[in-house]
């Protein structure tokens, strides 16, 4: 119930495709969805996030669509381009006092100059 | 601000040792994690603290202890290391209140 399942596991497009990446939940106490975005050697940053009571929210290139009833996110990159080759990870957070954060496997992107 | 500093950045341990994974921050952040990240893999929330004096487990906290007596430091501890803690640690702070965390660069530790 604690898990996040992600797909795919590595991702390769072209320059200027839009890479979709997939997110399935089961503990609907979850309130809160990251996405975050590892470049190798580096720890992970927070690329853009949603809260369950919005079916999509876009930053720049970035956008997240979220289905509650269906229990499953997913994180769309537009006019992907070679510096955006990295891992990315879905989040789900529990809000328990502290915010304890379960995460996805990752998905590696390989954008094709 | 130097945001979240971990040391240090590799280390080998022999299996038995032990050793204190060190984390501090300067944003001044109530909430503050302990994660690892086997290849592959996702992180996994080890423990984490909602300030001084106060932590709790996640996931995977055996064979870790932590303490949190500042605000700003979180160190993480092995006491017997064996090869299954083979890992990359990130440490991670965020504000009272705010889900954003953000992350240290991590220490890479190999048990042999």
């Amino acid at each position: 119930q604690q898990q996040v399942k992600q797909s795919p596991q590595s991702l390769i497009v072209q320059k200027g495709g839009i890479p979709i990446i997939n997110c399935a939940y089961e503990n609907t106490a979850f309130d809160y969805f990251p996405w975050y975005q590892q470049f190798p050697g580096k720890g992970p940053a927070l690329l853009i996030a949603i809260r369950p009571d919005v079916s999509e929210k876009k930053e720049g290139r970035f956008t997240i669509s979220f289905n509650k009833s269906a229990k499953q996110f997913s994180l769309h990159i537009m006019d992907s381009q070679p510096g955006d080759s990295a891992t990315y990870f879905c989040a789900a957070i529990l809000n328990t006092g502290g915010f304890k954060t379960i995460f996805g496997a990752g998905t590696r992107l390989f954008v094709k100059a | 601000n130097a945001g979240v500093t971990q040391t240090p950045k590799f280390r080998i341990l022999k299996i038995g040792q032990s050793m204190t994974l060190q984390c501090t921050q300067d944003m001044n952040h109530n909430y503050m994690y302990w994660y690892r990240q086997d290849p592959g893999m996702g992180l996994k929330l080890i423990y984490y603290s909602v300030g001084a004096g106060i932590t709790d487990k996640g996931e995977v906290p055996n064979g870790y202890n932590v303490s949190r007596s500042t605000t700003e430091d979180f160190p993480l501890r092995l006491e017997l290391a064996a090869p299954s803690q083979t890992s990359v640690y990130f440490c991670a702070s965020s504000d009272r209140g705010q889900e954003t965390q953000y992350f240290g660069p991590g220490t890479r530790l190999l048990v042999l």
